[in-house]
């Protein structure tokens, strides 16, 4: 079974904090993602990596970054947070080669609050 | 236009309705096609993938119209554990990996 584990499941932090959200995946595989998720506003791509150190903008990449030091791990970072960050966020993980049904697995989010 | 588009429902039915969720994308190249259920508060798992045959899996069978740019699934015999959002995944045609989804439908079967 795939895994995909994240951090923390419900953080609190406050307007200006730095934040991590790390996540870890057990199966092997080259791409990771980081979505976050807001009602009426579905899954959106902040950032994604299809290998070690490397990295690409995904829909809405502004206030974030991001790190992949190790095939397994995938960081987001918040500079600097502010409170329209509060939302639900998801790391997934998949293979990278483009077999048809290869898809993505999801860790269980991380839903982040900033006062 | 959204590049993947469903109807956010919610569907209410009872138990053992046959109910039916459709989805259109907007990318002719598309080539990979997938349903994903999502709880309240979980996170997307995958239901199934769609097939340009169509398939079945168990209660589930997908649907994909390639002309009509048309993906569907029906739930037969609905249980009150199918309540969920079912999310309509297209993948990228530009082979990165990336997926675009829908907003979800809201599925609530009620006793």
């Amino acid at each position: 079974d795939v895994k995909v584990t994240q951090s923390s499941r419900y953080l609190v932090k406050r307007t200006g904090e730095k934040v991590f959200l790390e996540c870890v995946q057990d199966m092997d595989h080259e791409n990771m993602f980081w979505y976050r998720q807001d009602p009426g506003l579905g899954l959106r791509l902040i950032y994604f990596s299809y290998d070690v150190k490397m990295k690409e903008k995904g829909d809405i990449p502004e206030g974030y970054s991001v790190s992949r030091e190790k095939k397994e791990r995938f960081s987001l970072i918040l500079e600097s947070a502010s409170t329209n960050q509060t939302s639900m966020y998801l790391c997934a993980s998949s293979f990278r080669l483009a077999v048809s049904t290869d898809t993505q697995y999801f860790g269980p989010g991380t839903r982040l609050t900033v006062l | 236009r959204k590049e993947v588009e469903q109807d956010p429902g919610p569907f209410n039915v009872p138990e053992g309705a046959t109910v039916a969720f459709n989805c259109t994308y907007s990318n002719s190249a598309s080539q990979s096609f997938f349903w994903y259920r999502q709880d309240c508060r979980k996170e997307p798992k995958l239901l199934m993938s769609v097939y340009s045959s169509g398939n079945e899996d168990g209660r589930f069978t997908a649907q994909l119209n390639r002309a009509s740019q048309y993906i569907s699934l029906l739930i037969r015999d609905s249980k009150l554990s199918d309540s969920a959002t079912y999310l309509c995944v297209v993948k990228d045609p530009s082979n990165t990996g990336k997926l675009i989804f829908g907003q979800g439908t809201t599925l609530q079967v009620k006793p």
